[in-house]
């Protein structure tokens, strides 16, 4: 079964520092979006992403971040200066369009 | 604006126990549906879904059925297993946009054997 894959699995980073949150979506998949859960906390929407651009984003989602499709395979998530409360999972998921989204595992960010 | 709330857990259950985790939304439009579920360590994984009023979803002995009238949706299960010890987040997918989800809180589901 297609997987969405994510990496790396857990980062840890200094607060200030840059980091870029990895996936790969299922291949034939044409919508892309990240979600974070703050730990014990629910899952959040972060940003859509469709047609190389984004398509709807939340008040989370603020000039430090940002998403990129490179190769038309990679779909990352760049957070420019991390501060401490960045700290969650995320989650990237893809899908093909209405009601069908695969998730994938997660890249749990430690911001120190 | 769109909202899922979800009963709180933990919920604790004994092997072989009737399981309902409750859930209600509220949203303009005709919105889908979901339930999803996050075992330890691991990510969320799809476990049913409804797209329309009076659908019911079912998927490894679990059912949730699209209350319009009531705007509810809870998942059931007649006979809970240890294996079924999970978090469980209600979900609902706006009709319009491009069908961010909006997730409740999740209910932790601990089954005892």
């Amino acid at each position: 079964e297609p997987e969405v894959t994510q990496t790396p699995s857990h980062q840890v980073t200094q607060m200030g520092q840059e980091v870029i949150l990895r996936c790969v979506p299922i291949s034939n998949h044409l919508y892309f979006y990240w979600y974070r859960q703050i730990l014990g906390q629910k899952v959040e929407f972060l940003v859509s992403f469709y047609n190389n651009e984004i398509s709807e984003k939340s008040e989370i989602f603020d000039d430090q971040f940002s998403v990129e499709r490179p190769d038309g395979s990679n779909f990352t998530l760049k957070i420019r200066s991390t501060k401490l409360e960045d700290s969650a999972m995320y989650f990237c998921a893809s899908g093909q369009g209405a009601h069908g989204y695969t998730f994938g595992s997660g890249t749990r960010l430690t911001v120190v | 604006g769109n909202s899922v709330t979800q009963m709180e857990g933990p919920v604790t259950l004994s092997e072989e126990a009737f399981l309902t985790i409750n859930c209600t939304y509220t949203a303009t439009g005709y919105p889908s549906l979901f339930w999803y579920v996050q075992y330890p360590g691991e990510g969320l994984q799809l476990l049913l879904k409804a797209t329309k009023a009076d659908d019911k979803g079912s998927n490894k002995g679990f059912e949730a059925t699209y209350r319009k009238e009531t705007t509810s949706f809870h998942l059931e299960k007649g006979s809970v297993q240890v294996s079924d010890s999970a978090v469980y987040f209600c979900a609902l997918s706006s009709s319009g946009g491009y069908n961010k989800l909006i997730f409740g809180a999740g209910t932790r589901l601990a089954v005892h054997p």
